[in-house]
């Protein structure tokens, strides 16, 4: 069974430049979770959606960043414009959520972002 | 505020020198501990899940234990193969909605042969 997949795995692009980054979950799972990895903060929750709908925006950092989900099989992560603060490894990780709550989430192998 | 944090920072140990490393949180609605395993460019792997104070889990070499304020990752006799960044994360969330995992810096593990 396929895992989390994510593209592209590096990405490098010049400040200002509008950065989008995708996520296809595991099937069959029904969260979605974008997170950020630094050396400085570690890895940090940017978004989650539950069935498609986010559930909570409260780590996304400004209004540069957005961040979709059409449908249960795909998500985007948006930055526009990009800064050169913005550059980090972006994971991606997806569980399902329901009655037994497990919980456990399942992570892609990330992108790597380097904004010039 | 809600907080996880991992001690030591980074441990180097010899190829068969039982060690622990250690995961302390505050948190409130506290749901689950999860133990990932991380490789240089490559994404969290996930290890263990543990519920409540007094569980164990053992994969391997691992061993993941749980009190009310920490929770351990014993390795025992260790091999190069377990050089790896450790993390750990608590799971919060209240009554039937999702919750989300706060993650510590992590422990990076390093064995020599």
């Amino acid at each position: 069974d396929a895992g989390v997949i994510q593209s592209p795995r590096h990405e490098v692009t010049e400040m200002g430049q509008e950065v989008t980054l995708r996520c296809k979950p595991i099937s069959g799972h029904n969260s979605l979770f974008w997170y950020r990895q630094t050396m400085m903060r570690g890895l940090e929750l940017l978004i989650y959606f539950n069935n498609n709908v986010p559930i909570d925006d409260s780590g996304m950092p400004e209004d540069r960043f957005s961040a979709k989900m059409p449908n249960a099989s795909f998500s985007t992560l948006k930055i526009q414009p990009s800064e050169p603060r913005d550059s980090a490894v972006y994971f991606c990780a997806s569980s399902r959520w329901g009655r037994e709550l497990t919980d456990t989430q399942y992570f892609g192998p990330g992108t790597r972002l380097t904004v010039l | 505020e809600d907080q996880v944090t991992q001690s030591p920072e980074a441990l180097r140990l010899q190829e068969g020198e039982s060690s622990s490393l250690n995961c302390s949180y505050t948190v409130s609605g506290l749901r689950g501990l999860f133990w990932y395993r991380q490789d240089p460019g490559k994404g969290p792997e996930f290890l263990f899940t543990l519920y409540s104070a007094g569980e164990e889990k053992e994969k391997e070499r691992l061993k993941a234990t749980l009190t009310k304020k920490e929770s351990f990752l014993h390795i025992t006799a260790p091999k190069p193969e377990d050089s790896a960044t450790y993390l750990c994360a608590v799971l919060r969330g209240y009554g039937g909605s999702q919750g989300n995992l706060i993650f510590g810096k992590g422990t990076k593990l390093s064995v020599k042969p």
